[in-house]
């Protein structure tokens, strides 16, 4: 069974600041897949990043990019230069073996002008 | 193109009754997954579908079904709601079932229990 724990329920960042959302992952699976997804209030849930389990190198979207350590499977996203709009709930999810997207219970981040 | 859709937006039922929520992927995906989000956590796996044959399925009792038809859209089924079953129900669909094809997912349906 896979395991995703956000430690964070809520985080707040300066517009324009930086701010780093955690999540650490468990799983048995050696072929895997990490993502992180946002939720605004709108309800849907956006793609923001992935990172293939198996690439050493960390992934970059634009602003946002991880920090993938799978020794200690922890799989962070940093958000620069923050954005009014990126206020939302942010979801780190696993996906590996039995077909399902396994999420944690999500980090709410305020951007405070 | 259309992204996926979920009908309804939003329902209403009461205990003991049943429900039906659609969903209509994006063109081309053959993949279907549905979620329930309960008020402040984050979303739970219920059902996979793939060429109209199921995948994988979650924790849930019995009381939740669900098909694809072969036009690759979904319906989710739930019978003798239950108070606890109040949620926002999500669909999301992928080009297949594996795991490196990111699932995309509709605006869900809010069903309220009363």
């Amino acid at each position: 069974a896979q395991t995703v724990t956000q430690s964070q329920p809520e985080m707040s960042v300066q517009e324009a600041e930086t701010v780093t959302l955690s999540c650490t992952y468990d799983t048995s699976e050696s072929d895997y897949y990490l993502f992180w997804y946002k939720q605004p209030p709108s309800r849907q849930m956006i793609l923001v990043i992935r990172q293939e389990a198996y690439k050493q190198q960390n992934a970059t979207e634009n602003r946002f990019s991880v920090n993938f350590q799978k020794a200690a499977k922890s799989f962070s996203l940093k958000i620069s230069d923050s954005q009014l709009g990126d206020a939302a709930m942010y979801f780190c999810a696993s996906h590996g073996a039995g077909n399902m997207l396994t999420f944690g219970g999500g980090t709410r981040l305020m951007v405070k002008p | 193109d259309a992204g996926v859709t979920q009908s309804p937006t939003h329902l209403i039922k009461t205990r003991g009754q049943h429900v039906t929520l659609r969903c209509s992927p994006i063109s081309g995906h053959k993949s279907v997954s549905w979620y329930q989000q309960v008020l402040g956590q984050g979303p739970q796996f219920i059902f996979q579908y793939y060429e109209k044959e199921e995948r994988g399925r979650g924790n849930f009792p019995d009381r939740f079904s669900a098909r694809q038809f072969p036009n690759y859209s979904s319906e989710l089924n739930v019978n003798a709601l239950l108070l606890g079953d109040s949620a926002l129900y999500l669909c999301a669909s992928s080009l297949g079932p594996i795991s490196n094809q990111p699932q995309h997912f509709g605006d869900g349906t809010r069903l309220s229990i009363l």
